[in-house]
């Protein structure tokens, strides 16, 4: 089946830029995802990329996507104290239960002053 | 506010007891989601509807019951569960067509203690 790989921790300084990375097994993949949970909450959706897509910029947000490598990564920008939370790469594919989404096991970034 | 609104945010109960979670979304959408969160373990997909019919079990023991009786409300139902079933719920929805794009929202979970 499909798999969804992540690091589990990533620590930054406040300003810095935060480079989350994720690796995914489905050539078949669609849609991409990154989701953010901050304690005590559900996941929020912050960007998603089409497949024939490479990248994508949403304010101090940057996707890349390497479908070759099958890689997808999320830069933010000016990382601030705000941005502490779980992030969580996903993928669905068209071909066969396209409602799933299958999800990355998560990264928590942690933000120091 | 995702539009997602799952009851109660906390929940205690016992190995003997029954309890239901409701989770109910006012996006207009037609597919909705019980996901499992636990400490250390990647996002474990429980249930999908879509439609209100049940299109997705993955292996859930039958402890765990769900109902969709429209396309804005689903439930959890709770029977005889085991401490291994503390953990976050979470309920998601989308609206899902022929693109394959399927943006979920999540409302906020019920935190579950199984005692």
């Amino acid at each position: 089946g499909e798999d969804v790989e992540q690091s589990l921790f990533l620590s930054v300084r406040e300003g810095d830029s935060s480079v989350i990375n994720c690796t995914y097994t489905d050539s078949s993949s669609t849609y991409l995802y990154w989701y953010k949970q901050e304690p005590g909450a559900g996941l929020q959706l912050l960007t998603y990329i089409f497949s024939n897509m490479d990248m994508k910029q949403d304010q101090r947000l940057t996707v890349l996507l390497n479908k070759k490598d099958k890689h997808l990564s999320l830069r933010i920008a000016d990382t601030q104290t705000g941005d502490s939370a779980i992030y969580f790469c996903a993928e669905t594919n068209f071909t066969g239960g396209g409602n799933k989404l299958t999800f990355g096991t998560g990264t928590q970034l942690k933000v120091e002053l | 506010e995702t539009g997602v609104t799952q009851t109660p945010r906390h929940l205690v109960m016992g190995m003997t007891n029954k309890k239901s979670l409701k989770c109910e979304q006012h996006l207009g959408h037609n597919a909705m989601y019980w996901y499992k969160q636990s400490a250390k373990k990647p996002l474990e997909l429980m249930f999908v509807y879509n439609f209100k019919e049940q299109t997705e079990n993955n292996s859930v023991p039958s402890r765990f019951s769900p109902e969709c009786p429209n396309s804005s409300h689903l439930f959890l139902h709770l029977h005889t569960l085991q401490p291994e079933d503390s953990a976050l719920y979470l309920c998601a929805s989308s609206l899902f067509g022929t693109s394959g794009k399927n943006i979920q929202y999540f409302g906020a979970g019920t935190r579950l203690s199984v005692l």
